[in-house]
């Protein structure tokens, strides 16, 4: 297994500018979430999906938005790029009812 | 300019020892809590979970302890080696307040290991 997959690994941007990080997992998972950290902190959730069709908003998810019509794919949409999205994003997905969490190896994005 | 980076808590051990990060969690209702290890450039890998019902468990070389009655967590490293040297990440799994938890993980600052040979 591949595990958890991201695209692209690095990103610049102009403000205002849109992009889509792409994320994939091939373990079946039905749980998957999107990680936003900035320099010298611990990861903060932008937005999770249980399955499916079915996404809800984390602890920081305005300026970004998800969809998830597959099982595998979770891609984090930003529609008008600020400084302040600067930052590396981590895709991860787990099973239920099993605490572990399998990361991506992130992508990161400056924006300027 | 100033990184953020450079106020992580840090830790530095000597190759052999044992090593101790120490973490403080702030909900009381979290179900379970996880430990990371992040390598320079490389997403979260997780090294062991505990729930909240338990107060020790053990992984291979590794020990976590939860103190409930303080909000505090702790992950013990038996014989660090330098390949140990990491961001440790301490994080809780929150339940709302139906009492379903879905993952939505909150995760501590980090502390920097550095393991000398």
């Amino acid at each position: 297994n591949a595990g958890v997959t991201q695209t692209p690994k690095f990103r610049i941007l102009k403000i205002g500018q849109s992009m889509t990080l792409q994320c994939t997992q091939d373990m079946n998972h039905n749980y998957m979430y999107w990680y936003r950290q900035d320099p010298g902190m611990g990861l903060k959730l932008i937005y999770y999906s249980v399955g499916a069709g079915i996404t809800d908003k984390g602890e920081v998810p305005n300026g970004y938005n998800v969809s998830r019509s597959t099982t595998e794919d979770f891609p984090l949409r930003l529609e008008l790029a600020a400084p302040s999205q600067t930052s590396v994003y981590f895709c991860a997905s787990r099973k239920p009812g099993v605490p572990e969490q399998y990361f991506g190896p992130g992508t990161r994005l400056t924006v300027t | 300019g100033e990184s953020v980076g450079l106020h992580l808590p840090t830790l530095s051990v000597q190759e052999g020892d044992n090593s101790i990060i120490n973490c403080a969690y702030s909900n009381s209702a979290s179900d379970y809590f996880i430990w990371y290890k992040q390598e320079s450039g490389k997403g979260p890998q997780f090294i062991i979970d505990i729930r909240s019902n338990m107060d020790k468990r053990q992984g291979q070389r590794v020990t976590v302890l939860l103190n409930k009655t303080v909000k505090h967590l702790s992950l013990q490293i038996a014989a660090t080696q330098p390949g140990d040297s990491a961001v440790y990440f301490c994080a809780e799994n929150p339940r709302n307040a139906g009492g379903t938890s879905y993952g939505k993980l909150t995760f501590g600052q980090g502390t920097i290991l550095t393991v000398h040979p």
